[in-house]
């Protein structure tokens, strides 16, 4: 059984560019859910994607896009990044959207200067 | 709003102590979830429980421990006889859901409490 995978691990942008962050889900499992996760914090959901249509997105601006393919797997786009942006940003799959035991991923860490 | 507390920063604890994370919790729905989830240094989070609001019995599974009081909105968490690999930051988190098992998948996550275990 595969895990959740990131891509990736590490990347470092300037301010006011755009990241595309990847998350292959594990095997079986049709929800993805993205976290924000800054130093010392806990975790603040982005949003959620179940069988490729957003369900639910937290307290982020619309710069906070996403998507999710037919094959589950998901990308979460930032545009015009601020530096308070700099955060570790987790991947979760689960299969449906209602249990909430999540399977994480080890998240992308993003620097932006 | 949902809104989860764990007071307790940092804690260092020596090999076999036992040792309690604490977790109050706000929150206006009358039905939710509670999880704690351990997120060791590589940075994934791993899942350790799931418990609804109607529910308020102790569970134990091996050296874990977990005392839900709905009185007090408080779901700490214990480990008995800690050991070194139990060194992590753990995480309690809260969600809303419906009586049929259902939660919304929505978590909000406190803080998180730092544990270091020392040999």
């Amino acid at each position: 059984e595969t895990g959740v995978t990131q891509s990736p691990t590490h990347l470092i942008k300037t301010r006011g560019q755009q990241v595309t962050l990847r998350c292959s889900s594990q095997s079986g499992h049709n929800t993805v859910s993205w976290y924000q996760q800054a130093l010392g914090q806990g975790p603040q959901f982005i949003f959620q994607y179940y069988r490729e249509e957003e369900n639910g997105r937290g307290n982020f601006p619309p710069r906070f896009s996403g998507l999710q393919f037919p094959n589950y797997s998901s990308e979460l786009n930032v545009n015009a990044l601020e530096l308070d942006d700099s955060a570790l940003y987790l991947c979760a799959s689960s299969w449906g959207w209602g249990t909430g035991e999540l399977f994480f991923g080890e998240g992308s860490r993003l620097t932006v200067l | 709003a949902q809104k989860v507390t764990q007071a307790q920063t940092e804690i260092s604890v020596v090999e076999k102590e036992d040792v309690t994370l604490d977790c109050v919790y706000e929150t206006r729905d009358t039905t939710y979830y509670l999880f704690w989830y351990k997120q060791p240094p590589s940075g994934e989070l791993v899942f350790l429980i799931r418990r609804n609001s109607f529910d308020e019995q102790n569970e134990i599974s091996g050296r874990y421990s977990w005392n839900f009081q709905k009185s007090t909105s408080s779901f700490n968490f214990t480990i008995t006889a800690s050991q070194v690999v139990d060194s992590a930051v753990y995480f309690c988190a809260l969600s809303e859901g419906d009586a049929g098992g259902t939660s919304y998948g929505k978590l909000t996550f406190g803080q998180g409490t730092i544990l270091t275990v020392h040999p």
